[in-house]
């Protein structure tokens, strides 16, 4: 079982439209959850991070958190062709095992949105 | 204020040969990490540094070491480059260590070997 699963998608949806993207993670010593976006040829840029359970909300973007369910989910409201990118699911377990918080990625979702 | 910064954006090298790639952190950042992506998968973790300590290793061969300059900035070298060596290498930054630090990524370098 990979540590941080993501639906490589790709995953289309129109103009105005909610995507949801979901991600889930086996190691449930996991402490901070971070959902990145990718444009083609270009680095990763952050575009949420969640610590606790329940939602967080940042404009058109939410993140849903689920401990108990190992589950991590993005929301994007009025989805914008802009938008249309990878998105990188990334969990940090912290101080464990030797380890002092690197981050775990999945292999990201492709959305594309069409106007 | 500036992101982090990398160099070279590309670079072309053939089996065998080494590489040396650079990385400066967000000012004030302590932090470095290193991470290669590979096409279609998402960045998978080589080494993280911090006051000039490693304090964390991904599992790659030994060829690949890095090391971190007192000003923060850090190198990451890959010693008896593979064709498989070929990606884009991803340098990030963060204030401090922790799991609740956000790592800001530089834009990279993207390494072909031939």
């Amino acid at each position: 079982q990979k540590e941080v699963e993501q639906n490589s998608g790709p995953l289309s949806v129109p103009e105005g439209a909610i995507a949801s993207l979901n991600c889930t993670y086996s190691d449930r010593v996991s402490q901070s959850f971070f959902w990145y976006r990718q444009y083609s040829g270009k680095s990763p840029e952050l575009i949420m991070s969640i610590y606790s359970n329940g939602d967080k909300e940042d404009g058109r973007f939410t993140a849903q958190l689920n401990k108990a369910s190992q589950y991590v989910s993005l929301l994007i409201r009025d989805s914008q062709p802009s938008d249309s990118a990878t998105y990188l699911c990334a969990v940090n377990r912290g101080n464990y095992g030797g380890s002092q918080g690197n981050l775990i990625f999945g292999k990201g979702t492709k959305l594309s949105v069409k106007p | 204020d500036a992101g982090v910064t990398q160099s070279p954006t590309h670079l072309i090298k053939t089996r065998g040969q080494h590489v040396t790639l650079r990385c400066s952190p967000i000012s004030g950042h302590k932090s470095v990490s290193w991470y290669q992506q590979v096409l279609g998968q998402g960045p998978q973790f080589i080494f993280q540094y911090y006051e000039k300590e490693e304090r964390g290793r991904g599992n790659f061969p030994d060829r690949f070491s890095a090391r971190q300059f007192p000003n923060y900035s850090s190198e990451l070298n890959v010693n008896a480059l593979l064709l498989g060596d070929s990606a884009l290498y991803l340098c990030a930054s963060s204030l401090h260590l922790g799991a609740q630090e956000t790592q800001y990524f530089g834009p990279g370098t993207r390494l072909l070997v031939l």
